[in-house]
């Protein structure tokens, strides 16, 4: 099992630049979730999928940010244009309810963002 | 609406002492899950313990354990032997039956050679 792959690991942009973070969830998983962590406001959900169609989206802070989930191994999310304020690190996870009820979130590395 | 408190920003320890992290939460719902998280510096965020709250009995994981106190809505996570490794953020979190999570906002623990 590899885990849930994001990619890229660093990005730095500048502002007013489209950028595009990816997620692989892990095979099998129904659920896939986009949280931002900063130091101010911790964890924070933004938006979680169930077999690719988005439930949740009421932490996307703006229009400015837009998710996508084409099939059961891809997701997306982008931010259009950026902001410093968009800094962060950007996690995805993803998780199995089929498995069992209490099966807790996998969690990929992270994407520190920094826009500049 | 579900809540999570980590009223301890920030502890120590000395190596092979015991350590207990603080979590409280608020929720109208009967049956739920509740998990700690360590995330070290490198920034994955680890799964460390898992409770179900129909379960009266603590969960334990080798050196980690809870107390958990569902009437008091009180999920504290007990580190033994601690090692230089815990070093990390500890996070609290809370699944409802809906299958949405709330963390709290970590507690960062630091082991003291």
């Amino acid at each position: 099992d590899a885990g849930v792959i994001q990619s890229p690991r660093h990005e730095v942009t500048e502002m007013g630049q489209e950028v595009t973070l990816r997620c692989k969830p892990i095979s099998g998983h129904d659920y896939l979730f986009w949280y931002r962590q900063t130091m101010m406001r911790g964890l924070e959900l933004l938006i979680y999928f169930n077999n690719n169609v988005p439930i949740d989206d009421s932490g996307m802070p703006e229009d400015r940010f837009s998710a996508k989930m084409p099939n059961a191994s891809f997701s997306t999310l982008k931010i259009q244009p950026s902001e410093p304020r968009d800094s962060a690190v950007y996690f995805c996870a993803s998780r199995s309810r089929v498995s069992s009820y209490n099966s807790p979130l996998h969690f990929g590395n992270g994407t520190r963002l920094t826009v500049t | 609406a579900q809540t999570v408190t980590q009223s301890q920003p920030e502890m120590s320890v000395q190596e092979a002492e015991t350590v207990t992290l603080s979590c409280t939460y608020d929720t109208s719902e009967s049956n739920y899950y509740l998990f700690w998280y360590k995330q070290p510096p490198s920034r994955q965020m680890i799964l460390v313990i898992r409770q179900e709250a129909y379960k009266q009995q603590n969960a334990t994981e080798n050196r980690f354990s809870v107390n958990f106190q569902k009437a008091a809505k009180s999920f504290s996570l007990k580190i033994s032997d601690s090692q230089l490794g815990d070093t990390a953020m500890y996070f609290c979190a809370f699944m409802n039956p809906g299958n949405q999570f709330y963390f709290g906002t970590g507690t960062s623990l630091t082991v003291i050679p």
